[in-house]
């Protein structure tokens, strides 16, 4: 069965610096790959997806991350951040078709000014 | 609907009682998706619906957790004899077919209290 590892439980980084935060899988084929956001008082927000083709995939909000298959990796990324990125941090798969999405335990961003 | 619709928003109830948690999915989204959230946890999966039929209930944790889905719509999680293990956010979501294609659409969940 797929699962998914979100190595870090918070970080903080301050505001305008980049940001990475780490997403590790494991699934014996090419999974589908999510990332998303939970805004404090909101719901989740689908940031972006990979299901195949090229390996750098854009997302909303400046975000992108990019599909490391030697490394079973899907890192999320953003070159500058803003306060209101805030967030908890959500990596999920999808393995085989019809079964369900599995999400990672979250990583906490904090943005400090 | 515009959006997925979660009832009560809020449950506070005793050790022992049973609860009933009900999920609206948007119109005509096929697939639908419990959750469960919390501190520390992540989201942890409970059962997926496509339909009326439930391909994957792996994520239960116990038979006291059920859940079914009637008229390929409105969904119910009935949770018995309720322990203070339980007291968490419980999520739905849906999406327009299984998620390897569609993005998931989350309801603001129900906080569930267990005294």
């Amino acid at each position: 069965a797929q699962s998914v590892t979100q190595p870090d439980i918070h970080i903080t980084v301050s505001e305008g610096a980049s940001l990475e935060l780490r997403c590790n899988y494991s699934y014996g084929a090419t999974p589908y790959l999510f990332w998303y956001v939970q805004s404090p008082g909101q719901g989740l927000q689908l940031l972006l997806k990979y299901f195949s083709g090229d390996t750098l995939v854009q997302g909303i909000k400046g975000f992108e991350a990019e599909f490391k298959r030697s490394q079973s990796s899907f890192n999320l990324r953003k070159p500058s951040v803003h306060w209101s990125d805030a967030a908890e941090y959500f990596c999920a798969v999808v393995g085989q078709a019809g079964t369900a999405l599995i999400f990672g335990k979250g990583t906490t961003l904090s943005v400090s000014s | 609907g515009a959006g997925v619709s979660q009832s009560p928003s809020n449950k506070v109830t005793e050790k022992g009682k049973d609860v009933e948690l009900r999920c609206d999915p948007i119109s005509g989204h096929t697939a639908l998706y419990w959750y469960r959230q919390s501190l520390g946890q992540g989201l942890e999966f409970l059962i997926y619906f496509q339909g009326n039929s439930a391909p994957d209930k792996s994520g239960l944790p116990s038979d006291r957790f059920s859940a079914e889905r009637t008229g390929g719509s409105v969904s119910t999680l009935t949770i018995q004899r309720t322990q203070q293990e339980d007291s968490a956010v419980y999520l739905c979501a849906s999406s327009l077919s299984p998620a390897t294609n569609e993005k998931l659409f989350f309801g603001s969940g129900t906080q569930l209290s267990v005294l």
